[in-house]
Parts: structure tokens; sequence; C-alpha cells
């Protein structure tokens, strides 16, 4: 099946640092990925649509200058977490779509759990 | 804008026993429907999807899912759950066939199978 990795699993900063996540499908090519955002014990809740080659599309209360996603080719979408707080301490999860007629689905990554000091 | 409603904040069942768990989404066109799981420690897994056709589909590991069009629900099914079985189980919908349209998910329903 479809795979989705993301790098790194976990991250510790100090607050004020920048830290970069990295999303790839490694079988197939997704020109869509999506960044989801999972505080303990919630749902995933959607922070922006990365479209290959072009800007993202983020949720409403998303800050986009915050959270910079960029979205290189058709296997690899990067969230950049900038200046970085404690109250960006959260689980990270990318996905991304296999588009096809009947193949609409989302495979996700393994997450990225960051904790801001 | 979609929305999806799971009623059960926690299951618990004994090893055996049946399960069902609701989900209702609210839409005005044509969806597809997903149920994810995700175990302890885990990132989410595909169960099973409805995209046409039967509304009955079969998942992995024994799960089964009813799309009942006229109810908007599509609730996942097992008649019998193993300890293993023991995870946050996520239902998602999105619109179908209207580009880059990303899933929306219910808040999720933990169950817990005890021996």
């Amino acid at each position: 099946g479809a795979v989705v990795s993301q790098h790194p699993s976990w991250v510790i900063c100090k607050s004020g640092t920048s830290v970069k996540i990295e999303c790839r499908s490694l079988d197939f090519q997704a020109t869509t990925m999506f960044w989801y955002r999972q505080f303990p014990k919630q749902s995933l809740m959607l922070m922006a649509t990365s479209n290959e080659g072009s800007k993202a599309t983020y949720e409403q209360g998303v800050e986009k200058d915050k959270f910079l996603i960029n979205h290189a080719s058709l296997t690899l979408s990067t969230l950049t977490v900038t200046s970085a707080h404690p109250e960006d301490s959260s689980f990270y999860i990318c996905s991304a779509r296999e588009a096809g007629a009947f193949t609409d689905t989302q495979y996700f990554g393994p997450g990225t759990r960051l904790t801001v000091l | 804008a979609q929305s999806v409603s799971q009623h059960n904040h926690h299951v618990i069942l004994s090893e055996a026993a049946s399960l069902e768990l609701g989900c209702n989404y609210s839409y005005g066109g044509t969806v597809n429907l997903f149920w994810y799981v995700q175990y302890p420690g885990q990132h989410l897994q595909l169960l099973l999807k409805y995209f046409s056709g039967d509304p009955l589909v079969k998942g992995i590991k024994g799960f089964e899912a009813e799309f009942i069009k006229s109810k908007f629900s599509f609730n996942l099914r097992k008649p019998s759950v193993q300890w293993s079985d023991t995870a946050e189980y996520f239902c998602a919908v999105n619109a179908r066939g209207s580009g880059n349209t990303p899933l929306v998910f219910g808040k999720g329903t933990r169950l817990s199978v005890i021996a």
C-alpha cells in the first residue's frame, strides 16, 4: 500500500527557534498533501492544504506566516514552525492524497511530536 | 461545509462482544466516507472506505461499515472484538469529485476492550 513518511518523528526545541518537518510520499505521487494537528485525546484538525507548485491554502485561524508550507515536488511537502512557542507543542500529521477516479484516499504519515520548551 | 459526528466518546466492551460505532455526517452533496484507526502510539491507518456501489463495505481486521444515505450515516461494525482492537476510531468524510478537498474528521471514539 501507499506509504507516507515524516521526519523527524519527534523534536524538542527551545522557544523562539524554527523547526522543519518533512512529509514524503514514498511510492506514489501526491499533488496534494494535507497538514493536520492533533492535541492529546482529540481529533485531527486540518491546518492547511498543500498543493505542489502553488501556495498552500490555510484553514481559518491558522497563521500562514507562522506555519510555512512548501510543496516543492510531487513527493515532498515541508511544514516549518517559525519562532516556535510552547503553545505550538503538538502532534503534527501529514497526509498525501492518492488521486484518481476511485482512489481518492488519503494516506497518513506517522506524525511528528513537537515539544517546545 | 461538511461535518462529522461521532456520538460515542468512549466505548468499553468485553472480548467477543459485538461492536457498533456511530458516525453521522452533514453535507448536501456526494461524499466519500472513511474509517481510520489509531492504535496507541501509532499513526492513523485506513480501516475501510466507501466511494460508491455496495453500501456495505468490508475492511481489514474483520471490520465493516454500512452507508445509509437516508440517514447520513456510516456506522462501523465488528461482530466480535478482540483485546487488540483497543484503539481510537475516527470517521471521516470528504466531498467527492470537487478537487483537493481535505478530510473532515469526527472527534473520534475510544474503544477499550477488556478481557
